[in-house]
């Protein structure tokens, strides 16, 4: 595996499941972020972990929480979701001293019925 | 909060054409960086930018860093079909330090339709 792998690519999650996406980046990145992506609108950031550490909550709901057990690794779990919260979940990861070059992997497109 | 204007919208044009496109902001930005995204893919980032007055090349694909600090210009040349896709600027605004420095204001972005 190169670059940033997510998995899994499309989720259909009932408002009372609970799930998780999984990010993996093989780059040894030190930084790693969650983006939602939605229709019409820009990337919204979520979530950043820098060294494993959580540096920014730009206020996302208690619905989404995210894991970062070491530097290659990032998840998000969800519970009670919204069907707004339908969209793309982008991972993405960058090297220290250089986070604004930042790489995405595929995606995974989440549907809340 | 910071705001990235991209236009056009988007655009049809025919193979072969040049292609161009910007991105502007009300307040100055430090770094300017370009990213294409194809359908179902995160995106892709295809240039960086650092310095005013920059510029770079990747291929066929030129980028500008705008001596104002505000804006940014993509051109494309000679088009091929592959180049379909929505290319996004993002920037790191000057005012970000400390804990808000690792984030990138997003543009909406430009779709480009390539007609064979």
């Amino acid at each position: 595996e190169t670059g940033v792998t997510q998995t899994p690519r499309h989720l259909v999650m009932g408002m009372t499941n609970k799930k998780s996406l999984k990010c993996e980046q093989h780059l040894g990145h030190n930084a790693m972020y969650w983006y939602k992506q939605s229709a019409k609108k820009p990337l919204e950031l979520m979530f950043v972990y820098n060294f494993k550490e959580q540096t920014e909550n730009n206020s996302v709901p208690s619905r989404f929480s995210p894991e970062c057990p070491n530097s290659s690794h990032l998840f998000l779990h969800l519970h009670t979701l919204q069907p707004e919260d339908s969209a793309l979940y982008l991972c993405a990861s960058s090297q220290g001293g250089n986070f604004y070059e930042q790489y995405f992997g595929p995606g995974t497109r989440l549907t809340v019925t | 909060g910071q705001q990235l204007n991209q236009s056009p919208q988007s655009m049809f044009i025919q193979e072969g054409e040049d292609v161009s496109m910007n991105c502007t902001s009300s307040s100055i930005f430090n770094t300017w960086l370009w990213y294409k995204q194809d359908p179902g893919e995160g995106p892709v980032l295809l240039i960086a930018l650092y310095k005013a007055g920059e510029l770079t090349s990747n291929g066929r694909l030129t980028a500008q860093f705008g001596i104002t600090r505000k804006d940014s210009f993509l051109n494309i040349s000679a088009s091929i079909p592959s180049d379909v896709g929505i290319y996004f600027c993002a920037g790191q605004p000057r005012a970000a330090s400390g804990a808000g420095s690792y984030q990138l204001t997003f543009g909406k972005g430009t779709k480009l339709s390539v007609i064979p």
